[in-house]
């Protein structure tokens, strides 16, 4: 159980455009969901946590026009870079915790972001 | 007070010997400590985790020991193969829900060689 699916696991696309990011909790009900950044041989740092049906909270730093959250139900929550920029381009990772699994934070495997 | 240090950076083992990484922290309200291992390319998958009123959790060839008073803990890899190539994140929570932040270790690439 507990398993966390992203799409697209990589993406390219140019600057300027917008992409969306999906996650999805596909075993449990996701009452919080997190959205992570992760640059080459780097940790993970959170961008923004979203509770089922409410904003998402950001971390200081990052952009809540530019990286749009919404988790509108108990599986799915969605990123979406908008206008995105080459320095927009690292690997995105969700995570999803539950009632199921209490403080447990279980990881997609991740979205590839490379913007020309 | 919300860092997790860890170390090393990197570690290259010999088959068959046992990598130590160790974390440390500060926040005493951290109540949840999990062990994450990433592939290249992949997201981190939840290895082992911990909470401080024991000592010591064994699952596999993954141990932790823990140490509250000194508030440090490590992951032991008894046996180590190859295929336990990968960067391991150490973590701490408070958690005590299941919106609760996770702080992420520095991360220890760790290699094992045949």
């Amino acid at each position: 159980g507990a398993v966390v699916s992203q799409h697209p696991s990589r993406v390219i696309c140019k600057s300027g455009t917008s992409v969306k990011i999906e996650c999805r909790s596909l075993d449990f009900q996701a009452t919080t969901m997190f959205w992570y950044r992760q640059f080459p041989k780097q940790s993970l740092m959170l961008m923004a946590t979203s509770n089922e049906g409410s904003k998402a909270t950001y971390e200081q730093g990052v952009e809540k026009d530019k990286f749009l959250i919404n988790h509108a139900s108990l599986t799915l929550s969605t990123l979406t870079v908008t206008s995105a920029h080459p320095e927009d381009s690292s690997f995105y990772i969700c995570s999803a915790s539950g009632d199921r699994h209490q403080e447990t934070q279980y990881f997609g495997p991740g979205t590839r972001l490379l913007v020309l | 007070q919300q860092q997790v240090k860890q170390s090393p950076q990197s570690l290259i083992v010999q088959k068959g010997g046992i990598p130590i990484i160790n974390c440390a922290y500060e926040n005493t309200a951290f109540d949840y400590f999990p062990w994450y291992q990433q592939f290249p390319g992949k997201g981190p998958a939840l290895l082992i985790a911990i909470r401080p009123d024991v000592s010591e959790k064994k699952e596999g060839r993954f141990t932790i020991s823990f140490n509250k008073s000194a508030k440090q803990f490590s992951l032991h890899i008894m046996d180590s193969q190859p295929g336990d190539s990968a960067t391991y994140f150490c973590a701490a929570s408070p958690g005590y829900s299941n919106a609760s932040k996770i702080i992420f270790g520095s991360g220890t690439r760790l290699s094992i060689q045949p």
